[in-house]
């Protein structure tokens, strides 16, 4: 089955405690991106990717990295997390750029 | 970036009415793109229109696009309870690419039965 997988679903951290968001996709797509929704301020795009080692800020990237070595995946790094990192995290993948293929989110809080 | 804003912010119907969501943006467009969320879910891909494509049809939803106007409407007929969702629009930039994808923040669209 064709979809973009985010682990974990669920995260509680406390500020400052690095953590990681995996995303992977299985549809050999050139595209991925992060995004963050907020109550209020929609779906902001943080960093996308358009091809392996090629990455790029989005609107809102500070405070994130990524990376992506392999086509598949797309992680998302939170060196220092901090309270208003609280938000609910989409990684998307699309074939050339137009679709976008959404994974199940990720919830985060820092505490 | 450009933006895509909704309008209205919420909208509540009955079962079997049509429902109409508007979008507009602000700066030259690739095309525009409708995604459906469900509470706390990804959102998933409803339709694609090209900035030289009018309106377009899928199954229930109906799409048109005024590039003169820099705004779209999505059009869903027939409304179903399983039709509740969050509806946002999406524009890209008139270079494509995944870099200039731009979400609105939605219209909150409710079915009562």
């Amino acid at each position: 089955e064709a979809q973009v997988t985010q682990n974990p679903r669920y995260l509680i951290t406390v500020t400052g405690k690095k953590l990681t968001v995996t995303c992977s996709q299985n549809m050999n797509h050139e595209y991925m991106s992060w995004y963050r929704q907020d109550p209020g301020l929609g779906l902001r795009q943080i960093y996308y990717s358009m091809n392996v080692e090629v990455t790029d800020k989005g609107d809102v990237p500070e405070g994130y990295k990524v990376s992506r070595k392999e086509k598949r995946n797309f992680p998302l790094i939170l060196e220092s997390p901090s309270p208003n990192q609280t938000s609910l995290y989409f990684c998307a993948s699309s074939l050339n750029g137009d679709t976008q293929y959404f994974g199940p989110g990720t919830r985060l809080t820092v505490l | 970036s450009q933006q895509g804003e909704e309008d209205p912010q919420a909208l509540s119907i009955q079962e079997g009415e049509n429902a109409t969501m508007n979008c507009s943006y602000k700066t030259s467009i690739n095309n525009l793109q409708w995604y459906r969320q469900n509470s706390g879910r990804g959102l998933v891909h409803l339709i694609l229109i090209r900035s030289n494509e009018r309106e377009k049809h899928s199954g229930r939803l109906r799409v048109t696009l005024d590039t003169s106007k820099k705004s779209s409407s999505l059009l869903i007929t027939a409304s179903r309870a399983a039709d509740t969702a969050s509806y946002f629009c999406a524009t890209g930039p008139s270079g494509g690419g995944a870099d200039g994808l731009t979400f609105g923040k939605g219209t909150h669209l409710i079915i009562q039965p």
